[in-house]
Order: structure tokens, then sequence, then C-alpha cells
């Protein structure tokens, strides 16, 4: 499976954009890059997902970088809410034998009031 | 609210024991994927169900086992349990078998804490 690289944790302050980097340097033509997070005492939800270009939904935008090895979460206004653990998860669209996700250890995000 | 539910949220028990989580999944979901979080394995994938089939596995240990109903809720049975196995099980649910599509998307529950003392 290829791997992603995030950093362990990062801080923001309140009403602030943030940028999330996660690094994929093996990601292969067919990896799609999820984003999930999982808000304290609470199970993983899913924030935003892209292939190449970048996205946007009402959570957060993707920006994907053109060689695919890298991509960034941008929370473009950081609520305490949005405090939580990012991961960043590579999922092959080919349709295999099943479709785990694929866990790292993400980064914690706080935020400041 | 996922509309994935898990049952119980909170379970305590002891060491050689057998206890039995219980998931339902979103509405017409086919899919049940099981996965554990502890302290110092973080989120790990254990065993996924589709449409009553196993379809993939994880690290799930031997003492494990899980299995999907006709109704498509999903029981994952532990036995033997041990103090590392203590430790939060999620369930997640999606429409699909598997892939990186929107509709691939993986709903999780609030998960079942398990404590063996």
């Amino acid at each position: 499976d290829a791997k992603t690289t995030q950093p362990n944790s990062m801080e923001s302050n309140e009403e602030e954009p943030v940028h999330l980097p996660c690094n994929h340097s093996t990601i292969s033509g067919t990896d799609y890059i999820h984003w999930y997070r999982q808000l304290p005492s609470q199970g993983p939800e899913y924030v935003i997902h892209g292939l190449t270009s970048n996205v946007n939904n009402r959570m957060a935008s993707l920006a994907i970088a053109e060689d695919r090895k890298s991509s960034t979460l941008i929370l473009h206004r950081a609520t305490l809410r949005d405090a939580a653990v990012y991961y960043c998860i590579l999922r092959d669209k080919k349709k295999s034998s099943g479709d785990k996700l694929t866990f790292g250890t993400g980064t914690r995000l706080a935020v400041r009031p | 609210d996922s509309g994935v539910t898990q049952t119980p949220k909170h379970l305590i028990t002891a060491t050689g024991q057998r206890v039995t989580l219980r998931c339902s999944p979103r509405s017409g979901d086919l899919s049940v994927y099981w996965y554990q979080q502890s302290l110092d394995q973080g989120l790990q994938f254990l065993i996924q169900y589709y449409n009553g089939e196993e379809r993939a596995k994880g690290n799930i240990l031997e003492r494990f086992s899980a299995q999907q109903f006709p109704d498509l809720h999903s029981e994952l049975n532990l036995s033997s349990l041990e103090l590392g196995d203590s430790a939060l099980y999620f369930c997640a649910s999606s429409a699909s078998r598997g892939g990186g599509r929107i509709e691939d998307t993986q709903y999780f529950g609030p998960g079942t804490r398990l404590t063996v003392l």
C-alpha cells in the first residue's frame, strides 16, 4: 500500500485558515486521496477526497500537487469544533478485494480560541 | 449522526470471557467494516463483509470472528479475551464493495469501548 506522511500535530487560531499537509510520494495513478477526521470521543468521519484536480465542499478544500505526490487539506476558517485528528488516506479506485481504510497516525489539530 | 449504530456503547468484562459487539449499517449499505483503535496500535482494519460474505481480512486475531446477517447487521465476536484486547471497536458501512469514489465513502458508528479487567 502506498504510504502517507503527515505532521504529528498542528495548532491554529480560531477563525483563521488552516493548511494540513500530506506527503504521498509513492502514490499510484489509480489512488484517490481521501481525508477523514476523528473528533474527540467519536468515530472517524469523511471530509473530502480527490484524484487530480482541486476539490471544494462545504467542509473543506483539497489542493493536490501537479505531480500528485503531496496534497493539502484547507479549512478556510477554523472553529473550535474542527479540533480533531486528521487522516490522509490513499484509496485505490479499482474495486479489488475489499477496500479497507489504512489509517496512519494523522495530524492532531488544536484550535486556540 | 452517521446513521451507523453500535451497541453496546461500553462493555466491561474479565479476561477469558467472550463478548459480542453489534453494528447496524446505514440503510441500504451493503458493506460493513470493523476497526480496532487502541492507544499503541492506532486505528486498524479487522474485517469487511459485503452482502453477507466476507470480503477482506486485516489483522484480525483467530480469537475474533464476525458475521453479517441477512438484514445486513453485523456482529463481532471476541473470545478468550486478554487485557490487550481493551480498545475502541468501530463499525463502518458503505454502499459498495470497495473503491475510492464518493459512493465508496465509509460511515463510522460511535464505537464500542471494551475494557478487559
